[in-house]
């Protein structure tokens, strides 16, 4: 089907640590992927986004992995400050693509 | 520029009442969505309006009806109110490249129906 999904629903970790957020995908045909942060009181904010042309992107302090054999991403955050304490998704588009769908996120605590 | 902009921010009903939320863009986005947020959901796609003049079904469409006014506007109405509707809502738009499935999402609303 077309669903993704997290691993864990919470993560908490040290200032200064790395995180790591995952995300499991069962549509063996999604070639897009987005990840979003959602802080308390907002709506998502758009993170990164990954092609399935491609195994990994880089962005600032992020990277977004992706494992098309396992059909995994990850998010991985360097250097964790407070303020990415947040609920983060991931998403693909539905079969038509005309839309996203969206897992049911992961919190991260960032304690100092 | 505003982005998304969604009104009203908070709103408590009663059962059977109706309201309109409201979602206005000013990025000339061609497609816009309304979704609902609830406690360990996730966001679940309610309507969805790839241009202005269609609109079509989500995830999780019963109970709401909507309508695109002009390529700005997507509203989203709820004829009689029932608790299980009690929820945040987020409205979206994207823009014209299909491929391009970056959405940018409003402050939210609110909603609790006693």
């Amino acid at each position: 089907g077309e669903s993704v999904g997290l691993h864990l629903p919470t993560l908490s970790v040290q200032e200064g640590d790395n995180s790591i957020i995952n995300c499991a995908y069962s549509n063996s045909a999604s070639d897009y992927f987005i990840w979003y942060k959602q802080e308390s009181g907002k709506g998502p904010q758009f993170i990164i986004d990954i092609r399935s042309n491609m195994d990994k992107r880089q962005g600032q302090r992020v990277t977004v992995l992706l494992n098309k054999t396992v059909k995994h991403l990850s998010l991985q955050i360097a250097a964790t400050q407070p303020g990415d304490s947040a609920v983060y998704f991931c998403a693909d588009p539905n079969q038509a693509g005309t839309a996203l769908i969206f897992g049911k996120g992961t919190t991260l605590s960032v304690s100092s | 520029n505003a982005g998304v902009t969604q009104t009203p921010k908070f709103q408590v009903l009663k059962t059977g009442q109706s309201m309109t939320l409201q979602c206005a863009q000013d990025m000339n986005h061609n497609s816009m969505y309304w979704y609902r947020q609830d406690p360990g959901m996730g966001l679940r796609l309610i309507y969805y309006s790839a241009s202005e003049g269609t609109t079509d079904k989500g995830e999780v469409p019963n109970g709401y009806n909507v309508s695109r006014l002009n390529k700005r506007e997507f509203s989203l109405r709820l004829e009689s109110a029932a608790p299980s509707q009690t929820s945040v809502y987020f409205c979206a738009s994207s823009g014209l490249d299909i491929r391009s499935y970056e959405q940018y999402f409003g402050p939210g609303t609110r909603l609790t129906v006693t």
